[in-house]
């Protein structure tokens, strides 16, 4: 699995938009981002994935460069309730998900 | 809250005792996996099974025994661990084990060796 470099913290302010950057210079054309969060406590909780465009659901939009060697995970309105760790994981084989590090997310009233 | 039910929550346990971890779901996903957490560290893949079958086994030590009874069920069968297994013990489930299939995970069993 390619490798991803993400900032180990970021602060948020409560409802503003929080911008999660990702770094993946290494991924190859096969290879998705997924992003992943995980509050304390529990387990981590699936939030969006892509292979080339962009995307969208209920929880986030996801923007992925067009050379894809980055990307920016998008909570339009952040909330103290989306303090948690976010992964980003390149994936490329069928079964697994690698988890890095991840970013520390807090937001802050 | 989450589709897949992780049971029991809490465990603390010798290192002689036997015990099993439980996970349920009922998406109708046809593939299953064991995940670690050591704390303050991301999760490990443990095992994972396709169709009821084991289909990986990531080096895991066999004091660690995987079983699938059904297509809803999966269970962890646990003997003789040691004090460095304490760990959070994640459950996911997947519709297959495709790459563009996202796992969706429990909210794990978190087990403590004495």
């Amino acid at each position: 699995d390619a490798k991803t470099t993400q900032p180990p913290s970021m602060d948020c302010a409560e409802g503003r938009a929080a911008n999660l950057p990702c770094n993946h210079s290494t991924i190859s054309g096969n290879e998705y981002v997924y992003w992943y969060r995980q509050i304390h406590s529990q387990g981590p909780q699936y939030i969006i994935h892509g292979l080339k465009n962009n995307e969208t659901n209920e929880m986030a939009s996801l923007i992925i460069t067009e050379d894809r060697k980055s990307s920016t995970l998008i909570l339009p309105h952040a909330t103290l309730r989306d303090t948690a760790v976010y992964y980003c994981i390149v994936r490329s084989r069928d079964y697994k998900l690698s988890f890095g590090a991840g970013t520390t997310v807090t937001v802050r009233a | 809250d989450t589709e897949v039910t992780q049971t029991p929550k809490h465990l603390v346990m010798g290192m002689t005792n036997k015990k099993s971890l439980k996970c349920e779901q009922h998406m109708g996903h046809r593939a299953m996996y064991w995940y670690k957490q050591k704390a303050k560290k991301p999760p490990e893949l443990m095992f994972v099974y396709s169709y009821e079958k084991l289909s990986i086994n990531e080096s895991v030590p066999s004091r660690f025994s995987p079983e699938c009874p059904n297509s809803s069920l999966l269970n962890l069968h646990l003997h003789a661990l040691q004090p460095e297994d304490s760990a959070l013990y994640l459950c996911a489930s997947s519709p297959g084990t495709g790459i563009n299939q996202p796992q969706h995970f429990g909210d794990g069993t978190r087990l403590s060796i004495l």
